[in-house]
């Protein structure tokens, strides 16, 4: 059974700094999903990655995917307090099913 | 992006009573799903809503308690039978499109007492 973990579970960081959210999965997957959650919100889709090597950026978040380590990561340089948040990375099982991170809670100070 | 709307958004509702929940994607939604959030966890997915025929259920989850619906591309419900305390969670309705991005609905949060 496909099993996927994030680390760190909580991160709190000072405006500015650069930080990297770690995505391991278990088993073989061919698509890779990142998500932001904010308190009360629904879930805002942030990266979609497909293949091995893939990386995707958008404004402070970078996303990369390597498929032969079963890791994703997601960096954010120069943070900003905007990118406070709750993100969650989930791996695909088959063609239908998306299996969760537990989700790594993000506190950005000023 | 695709579109996703649920309703309601929240509900507060005595154990043993049951509620549905209705989910309209847009047009460029080629598969559905319905997924529970319980306070503070992450995300599992319930089933996958089938157009016309029967829900595929995932482990842990059965259609005598959460029989869901697939009329047509882009509408389903679920319901949430027998409620008890247990059953309060955050329920999402969520779309893929054919670009393989997955998109979700705002959520229906549920307070059973």
């Amino acid at each position: 059974e496909l099993k996927v973990e994030q680390n760190p579970l909580f991160l709190s960081m000072q405006e500015g700094k650069n930080y990297t959210i770690y995505c391991n999965y278990s088993t073989t997957s061919d698509r890779l999903y990142w998500y932001r959650q904010d308190p009360g919100k629904s879930l805002e889709s942030l990266f979609v990655l497909l293949s091995n090597g893939a990386v995707k950026q958008e404004g402070r978040l970078m996303a990369s995917l390597d498929t032969k380590a079963r890791l994703s990561t997601l960096h954010i340089t120069a943070a900003v307090h905007d990118l406070s948040a709750t993100y969650f990375c989930a791996v695909a099982q088959g063609a239908q099913k998306l299996v969760f991170g537990q989700g790594t809670r993000l506190t950005i100070n000023p | 992006s695709a579109v996703i709307s649920q309703k309601p958004s929240r509900d507060i509702c005595q154990r043993g009573t049951s509620l549905t929940i209705q989910c309209q994607v847009d047009s460029q939604v080629t598969m559905m799903f319905w997924y529970r959030q319980q306070p503070g966890q992450s995300l599992t997915l319930i089933a996958t809503a089938n157009q016309g025929s029967e829900a595929t259920y995932e482990s842990g989850f059965v259609i005598d308690k959460f029989p869901i619906s697939r009329p047509n591309l882009t509408f389903s419900t679920l319901t949430v039978s027998n409620m008890s305390p247990e059953d309060s969670s955050i329920y999402l309705c969520s779309g893929r499109t054919g670009e393989e991005t997955q998109y979700f609905g705002p959520g229906t949060r549920l307070l059973v007492l």
